[in-house]
Formats: structure tokens, C-alpha cells, sequence
């Protein structure tokens, strides 16, 4: 089936680490997305990329780091410099202009 | 700046009746609206979506309502069902983001058996 995996489900960060999230889709998707969830609360975006080798902060991008080398493929590094890591993070993609974004399951991190 | 909020954080409902979930929203230039399930540990799921040159659309037991002059948004569950147990949430993009969608802070819906 055609979908968007996440990997891990779950991280544990030690400080001064750096961590990074999977995102793969086979869903030919031209954009991809990096979102965070705090407990209650809703989204908020990290970064996207509209295209390979080309992304853009989103509103919460300070201590996060992306890379967009393949069209499947879309890692979120979380760096020593986000100093409250912890949090749900969910990747999305769909169709460039177009919509709606189809989301993964989620990696959930914690600090050690 | 603009933003998507909801009225009730959480929403209690007996087994088998309709449910309406709220959601107001800031930009008058918004131009597609989306609504989302997400059920405890997954990511959100589609459920159905509307853009602002229409006022009502209907799923399957779900219909989504927007009013553009109070900029109000709902979503109607029809014989709601455990299974309908979750977190919901409005989305909106505004003319000029195209590809950034605006979260509500969601609505916990809870099903009574």
C-alpha cells in the first residue's frame, strides 16, 4: 500500500545529541513537510520542500536541520541546539498545489 | 497574526447521536479548509475537506459547514460511534501560503457507550 513511514516510533536523546527522524513516502509526492505536536496542542511546521534539493523553514526551524537528496525521502535532524526536543513529530506530503497533506504515524522523542 | 481555534477543547457525546465540532478562524483570505482525525499516538487522518466557494459538503456521516461572513467552520458526525473517539482538527491555507497549512489547538471528541 502506498503510505508515508516514519521511523522510529520512538527516540530517546542524550544531550548534546544529534538525532535523526525518517520519512519515506511512495506516494510520488512532490512536497514533503515536518511538523511538531506538543501535548494539546496542535501543528506547527518545521520545515518543507516543495521540490529535491530545495527546502524552506517553516515557523519553529531553529535547532532543527532537513535534507532533501531524493523524492522519497525527507530526514529532520534534531540538533543539541533545540534545547526542548521533546515532543510528537509528524511528516506530510502531497502533491505539490495540491492538498489535502497525508501524514505519517509519528516519532515520538524524549530526552534522556 | 492569523490563526485557526476551536471552541471546545473537548466534546462528550452518548453513542449513536450527532456530533458538531466548531472551529473559527482569523483569515478572511482563506481559501480551502480541511478537517482532520487523529487518534492517540497516530498521525491525522483526512476526513474531508471544503474551499471557501462552497458552504456545505458532505461525506460519508460526516458534513463540514463553512460560514465565510463569521468565518466559522463545523463538522457534523452523524450517529456517532466509538470508533469516532479522537482529537480533531481544523486546517487552513491561506490564499497566499499554497502549500502551509494552519492547525487549530484540535478537540477531543469522546464517545459514552
Amino acid at each position: 500500500d502506498g503510505g508515508i513511514t516514519q521511523s522510529p516510533k520512538y527516540l530517546f536523546r542524550k544531550e548534546g545529541q544529534n538525532v535523526t527522524l525518517s520519512c519515506e513516502q511512495n506516494l510520488n509526492h512532490d512536497a514533503m513537510y515536518w511538523y511538531r505536536q506538543d501535548p494539546g496542542q496542535g501543528l506547527r511546521l518545521i520545515y518543507y520542500s516543495q521540490i529535491v534539493n530545495d527546502f524552506q523553514k517553516g515557523d519553529i526551524a531553529e535547532g532543527y536541520s532537513v535534507s532533501r537528496e531524493k523524492k522519497e525521502s525527507f530526514p529532520l535532524t534534531v540538533t543539541s541546539a533545540q534545547k526542548n526536543p521533546t515532543a510528537f513529530y509528524l511528516c506530510a506530503s502531497n502533491h505539490r498545489g495540491g492538498q489535502p497533506q497525508h501524514f505519517g504515524d509519528g516519532t515520538r522523542l524524549s530526552i534522556l | 497574526g492569523e490563526s485557526v481555534g476551536l471552541h471546545l477543547p473537548t466534546l462528550s457525546v452518548q453513542e449513536g447521536d450527532n456530533s458538531i465540532i466548531n472551529c473559527a478562524y482569523s483569515n478572511s483570505a482563506s481559501d480551502y479548509f480541511i478537517w482532520y482525525k487523529q487518534e492517540s499516538g497516530k498521525g491525522p487522518q483526512f476526513i474531508i475537506d471544503i474551499r471557501s466557494n462552497m458552504d456545505k459538503r458532505q461525506g460519508q456521516r460526516v458534513t463540514v459547514l463553512l460560514n465565510k461572513t463569521v468565518k466559522h467552520l463545523s463538522l457534523q458526525i452523524a450517529a456517532t460511534q466509538p470508533g469516532d473517539s479522537a482529537v480533531y482538527f481544523c486546517a487552513e491555507i491561506p490564499l497566499d501560503s499554497s502549500y502551509k497549512l494552519i492547525f487549530g489547538s484540535g478537540t477531543r471528541l469522546l464517545v459514552r457507550p
